[in-house]
This record gives structure tokens, C-alpha cells and sequence, in this order.
């Protein structure tokens, strides 16, 4: 199937700093990529749509000045956890869709980023 | 936000045997998939449905969409260890460029 890389796979950041995680699709473009958080033993929450070219789409309750979201080529979403605090600590994994054809309704997920925020 | 009805929560399961998890919506989806999640991992696509009443398989698994478009079941038959993990099904209403919508997973712990 279709590969979406995320980077890094894990980061350790002090309160306050800023974090920025990166979603590839490496065989294929996507105009939509999809950010999700994921709490121990619980299921994934969308946070975010993220557009490739125009701004992305939010959640309720999702902050868009902390969670920075940049989707500035068909094959690269980034999102920045900016002035991270212990709350912030969590499982962030994004999705993409390679479209096209019968698969257009597939949607592949990286391997996830583990934040924590001492 | 939505979340499918995904049972049950959690099975314990000897080594060998078959097992079976579904989901429920109370709307139809065009698409449902299925995912199996390893701890810190992200999710990785187990099998795709894409028509109502279609049944499918991935080696030992099955899968089958619900004639009425608001469920699907998965199998899993001759369980093994390495099937061990949080499997969880996903809803597509309309085209690729929407958000799934997710069950809460079911959680596979296999004895051997």
C-alpha cells in the first residue's frame, strides 16, 4: 500500500518550546492530510484538516495558535505544537489519502509521534 | 465527535481460536475499513470495504460490509500471538478528502 512517513517518531521537548512534526507522502500526493491525537487506550481524535495551499480546518476545541498546521506542497504537512506544556504530551499521527480510483476512499496513517513535554 | 459502536472492548483469546469484532452506525458510510494498531504504532490498513453486502479477505482475516451500509464485522480466524493489538474499524461517508470516522477500538490479547 501507499507509505505516509512521520517524523520524528518521538520527541522530548522542555515547557515552553516548540515542536514541529512532519507527515510525508512518499508515493503519492495529497492535497488533504489529516492530523489525529491519540490518548493512552483510547481511540483517535481528529484535530485538524489540513489543505494542501489554504489554510487548515479545525476542530472544535482545537486551538489553531497552538497548533500550527502547514500544508505547503502536495507531499508534506507539518504541524507545530507551539509554547509546549505537559498537557500537550500525547500520541499525533497523521493520515493521507492517495485518492484516485476505487482507493480514494483509503486512507493510510504514519507511524505516529510520541510528544513528550517535560 | 461521531464514533462508531465498536464491540466488544476487549477480548482475551487462547491461541488458535476464532475471533470476531463489528461495528455499528446508526448512519450509512460509502466505505468501511478496518485497521490493527500495535503500541507505538500508528494504524496500519488491515482490509477495505467499498460496497454494501461485500465480503472480504486478507489471508485470515474477513471482513464483510452490512447490507444496510451501517455495519461491518471482521474475522479473525486461527488466531496467532502477533495478532495481539487494538483493531479498529473506520467509516467513510463521502469522497477520500473527509475524515474517517472511528470505533474505540477493540483490544486483542492472545494466550498462547
Amino acid at each position: 500500500g501507499a507509505v505516509v512517513s512521520q517524523h520524528p517518531s518521538r520527541v522530548i521537548c522542555k515547557s515552553g518550546t516548540s515542536v514541529k512534526i512532519e507527515c510525508r507522502s512518499l508515493d503519492f500526493q495529497a492535497t488533504t492530510m489529516f492530523w489525529y491525537r491519540q490518548f493512552p487506550k483510547k481511540s483517535l481524535m481528529l484535530m485538524a484538516t489540513s489543505n494542501e495551499g489554504s489554510k487548515a480546518t479545525y476542530e472544535q476545541g482545537v486551538e489553531k495558535d497552538k497548533f500550527l498546521i502547514n500544508h505547503a506542497s502536495l507531499t508534506l504537512s507539518t504541524l507545530t505544537v507551539t509554547s509546549a506544556h505537559p498537557e500537550d504530551s500525547s500520541f499525533y499521527i497523521c493520515s493521507a489519502p492517495p485518492g484516485g480510483g476505487i482507493a480514494k476512499n483509503i486512507q493510510y496513517f504514519g507511524a505516529g509521534t510520541r510528544l513528550s513535554v517535560l | 465527535g461521531q464514533q462508531l459502536n465498536q464491540s466488544p472492548q476487549s477480548m482475551f483469546i487462547q491461541e488458535g481460536e476464532d475471533v470476531s469484532m463489528n461495528c455499528t452506525s446508526s448512519s450509512i458510510f460509502n466505505t468501511w475499513l478496518w485497521y490493527k494498531q500495535d503500541p507505538g504504532e500508528g494504524p496500519v490498513l488491515l482490509i477495505a470495504l467499498y460496497k454494501a453486502g461485500e465480503l472480504t479477505s486478507n489471508g485470515r482475516l474477513t471482513a464483510q460490509f452490512g447490507i444496510t451500509r451501517k455495519d461491518s464485522f471482521l474475522n479473525i480466524s486461527a488466531s496467532i500471538p502477533s495478532d495481539v493489538g487494538i483493531y479498529f474499524c473506520a467509516g467513510q461517508r463521502s469522497a477520500g478528502n473527509t475524515p474517517l470516522v472511528f470505533g474505540k477500538g477493540t483490544r486483542l490479547s492472545v494466550i498462547a
